[in-house]
């Protein structure tokens, strides 16, 4: 009930491609879906959230699709750059009754240049 | 303003000490979590406090303490330290609980020898 599965563990793109990350969970009470961005030796950075009464939520190169039938959610990176390099981590979290994230064990991103 | 900050940076402790880990939240920020990332995974809660009070505790052993200052630092204890305990230990902030934004500091990576 508390698992959040993500999919791929890594990922290759060239630069100026799209970069997309899946993810699913199973608690149909949570209603917070961040992204997080981690670069090896740092914290994880608060990329991207979305709650489940939106289908799509855009910010820069950075999209956030949601499927609350599918309980799937994805992030999508537009024009990716070798900066983009990191890892991303989806969570959810149920705000009222939660006070845990829970992660998804991670992507690997590697854009070539 | 700063970002959330944690000290130390580095850790290095053998078998059976015990280590305090500290962490100072944002500006304007009552909640503090604690998580554990081991490498290769992502993070997992171990706690919440809000107002000097406990609000949340993951899946960990007694071994694990904390406490929140009236000043909303905090400090995570680990007794009786075991090889497993070697990870990254992330605090996160968030100005209540029912505010699921969480911001992320760098970490104090601990290791157990």
């Amino acid at each position: 009930q508390q698992q959040v599965k993500q999919s791929p563990q890594s990922l290759i793109v060239q630069k100026g491609g799209i970069s997309i990350i899946n993810c699913a969970y199973e608690n149909t009470a949570f209603d917070y879906f961040p992204w997080y961005q981690q670069f090896p030796g740092k914290g994880p950075a608060l990329l991207i959230a979305i709650r489940p009464d939106v289908s799509e939520k855009k910010e820069g190169r950075f999209t956030i699709s949601f499927n609350k039938s599918a309980k799937q959610f994805s992030l999508h990176i537009m024009d990716s750059q070798p900066g983009d390099s990191a890892t991303y981590f989806c969570a959810a979290i149920h705000n009222q009754a939660g006070t845990a994230l829970i992660f998804g064990k991670g992507t690997t991103l590697s854009v070539s240049s | 303003d700063a970002g959330v900050t944690q000290s130390p940076t580095h850790l290095i402790k053998t078998r059976g000490q015990q280590v305090t880990l500290r962490c100072s939240p944002i500006s304007g920020h009552k909640s503090v979590s604690w998580y554990q990332q081991v490498l290769g995974q992502g993070p997992q809660f171990i706690f919440q406090y809000y107002e000097k009070e406990e609000r949340g505790r993951g899946n960990f052993p007694d071994r694990f303490s904390a406490r929140q200052f009236p000043n909303y630092s905090s400090e995570l204890n680990v007794n009786a330290l075991l090889l497993g305990d070697s990870a990254l230990y992330l605090c996160a902030s968030s100005l209540g609980t029912n505010r699921p934004e969480q911001f992320f500091g760098p970490g104090t990576r601990l290791t157990v020898l």
